[in-house]
């Protein structure tokens, strides 16, 4: 069965910086979907980027980019020039590319404050 | 389209009632989802439906829980004799099949407390 692994209970920035949160996943397939989600207080969880595994190339949204590296099963975000609306949960999630699976492996989340 | 809905916003039963769940998703989402996030934990697969079929159910869905989703557009979970463990957010979400690699659109969810 698949993981997907947050280290980083908790992480900080101050607004206009830039900040990594990390995630790693267990997998013994090659073809799978990335994601991570936002998920502000009261307020429904929102993709944020994807990657196809598949792709080398990093996913780039805006002031969202990741990170994704297929040997070592990690697939980081980065967000710069954070902002005081970033704060949120933060989730990674793996999903299979095999049909049939249609599940998202979610991670604990880590919690991302932006301090004025 | 005003996305995924989900009534009610909130819930709380006393244990061993009956309570029921309510999930719009958006119309053209031929794909719904059903997951459970308690407090500090991720969101967890519950079961999903493509159109009326229910095709995949966790083991997390004991014979407490049904989910249907009866004309292919909105669905309802049904948690019976509701113990305390049950309390967590039941978040809904939707999908389009040929879409994938693209994520969900998620509900607001619908937090349950039992006392």
């Amino acid at each position: 069965a698949q993981t997907v692994t947050q280290s980083q209970p908790e992480m900080s920035v101050q607004e206009a910086e830039t900040v990594t949160l990390s995630c790693t996943y267990d997998t013994s397939e090659s073809d799978y979907y990335l994601f991570w989600y936002k998920q502000p207080p009261s307020r429904q969880m929102i993709l944020v980027i994807r990657q196809e595994a598949y792709k080398q190339q990093n996913a780039t949204e805006n002031r969202f980019s990741v990170n994704f590296q297929k040997a070592a099963k990690s697939f980081s975000l980065k967000i710069s020039d954070s902002q005081l609306g970033d704060a949120a949960m933060y989730f990674c999630a793996y999903r299979s590319a095999k049909g049939g699976s249609e599940k998202l492996v979610f991670g604990k989340g880590t919690k991302l404050t932006v301090n004025p | 389209d005003t996305g995924v809905s989900q009534d009610p916003r909130h819930k709380i039963t006393k244990r061993g009632q009956n309570v029921t769940f309510r999930c719009d998703p958006i119309s053209e989402h031929n794909r719904l989802y059903w997951y459970r996030q308690t407090l500090g934990q991720g969101p967890e697969f519950l079961t999903y439906f493509q159109n009326e079929a229910q095709l995949e159910k966790s083991r997390l869905l004991s014979d407490r829980f049904s989910a249907e989703r009866p004309k292919g557009s909105f669905s309802t979970l049904e948690i019976q004799r509701t113990e305390q463990g049950d309390s967590a957010m039941y978040l809904c979400a939707s999908s389009l099949y040929l879409d994938r690699g693209y994520g969900y659109t998620f509900g607001s969810g619908t937090r349950l407390t039992v006392v």
